[in-house]
């Protein structure tokens, strides 16, 4: 089955502190991926997407993200997280052609610390 | 960002009644989604539009109905509201232009009583 996880519900960092959000999907065709982010009360911002070519992804805001086939996985980063950055996080798969099919993860909420 | 606005914004109703959200956009992208979002289950997928008067079920579909009668325009229908549809509904508009990435509107907040 088609599906998505981030196995972190809530993670807190310090301004200033890297940061990895972990992703991994589940797909049996070609993935598309994405990362979006919503802070609170708003709707959903594309922070970056990997649809082929380099598998290091650089996308708004000082983010990057990794696409590792062999690990099924889609890691977004940033090395030094602002304030401004607490928001909830949303790894999504879909593929070409299928656009009904984009599977959400349930998304991890990000708490910055002063 | 994406010319999407949704309508209303916030809204309360007592369960049994009929309640119609709207999707507007300014883009002329052929797709439109309707969503769900509720704590732990990220956001859900309720039915999609390919079209003018096409449209298909999603994941969680029971008890919404859609329409879409012109590009820019696709409506979300609660026939009867119940308790368990209090949520916030997103609706997305993605197009071969965008490579499919998926614009998101500002989001409906729904409470039924």
């Amino acid at each position: 089955a088609q599906s998505v996880t981030q196995p972190d519900i809530h993670i807190t960092v310090s301004e200033g502190a890297s940061l990895e959000l972990r992703c991994n999907y589940s797909y049996g065709a070609t993935p598309y991926l994405f990362w979006y982010v919503q802070s609170p009360g708003q709707g959903l911002q594309l922070l970056l997407k990997y649809f082929s070519g380099d598998t290091l992804v650089q996308g708004i805001k000082g983010f990057e993200a990794e696409f590792k086939r062999s690990q099924s996985s889609f890691n977004l980063r940033k090395p030094s997280v602002h304030w401004s950055d607490a928001a909830e996080y949303f790894c999504a798969v879909g593929a070409r052609y299928n656009t009904d099919k984009l599977i959400f993860g349930t998304g991890t909420r990000l708490q910055v610390f002063p | 960002d994406a010319g999407i606005t949704q309508s209303p914004r916030h809204k309360v109703t007592e369960t049994g009644t009929p309640v119609t959200l709207r999707c507007h956009q300014t883009e002329n992208h052929r797709y439109m989604y309707w969503y769900r979002q509720d704590p732990g289950h990220g956001l859900r997928l309720i039915h999609y539009s390919y079209g003018v008067k096409d449209t298909d079920k999603g994941e969680v579909s029971d008890g919404y109905s859609v329409s879409r009668s012109k590009t820019e325009d696709f409506l979300l229908t609660l026939e009867s509201a119940t308790s368990s549809q209090t949520s916030v509904y997103f609706c997305a508009i993605s197009d071969s232009s965008s490579q499919e990435t998926q614009y998101f509107g500002p989001g409906t907040r729904l409470l039924v009583l």
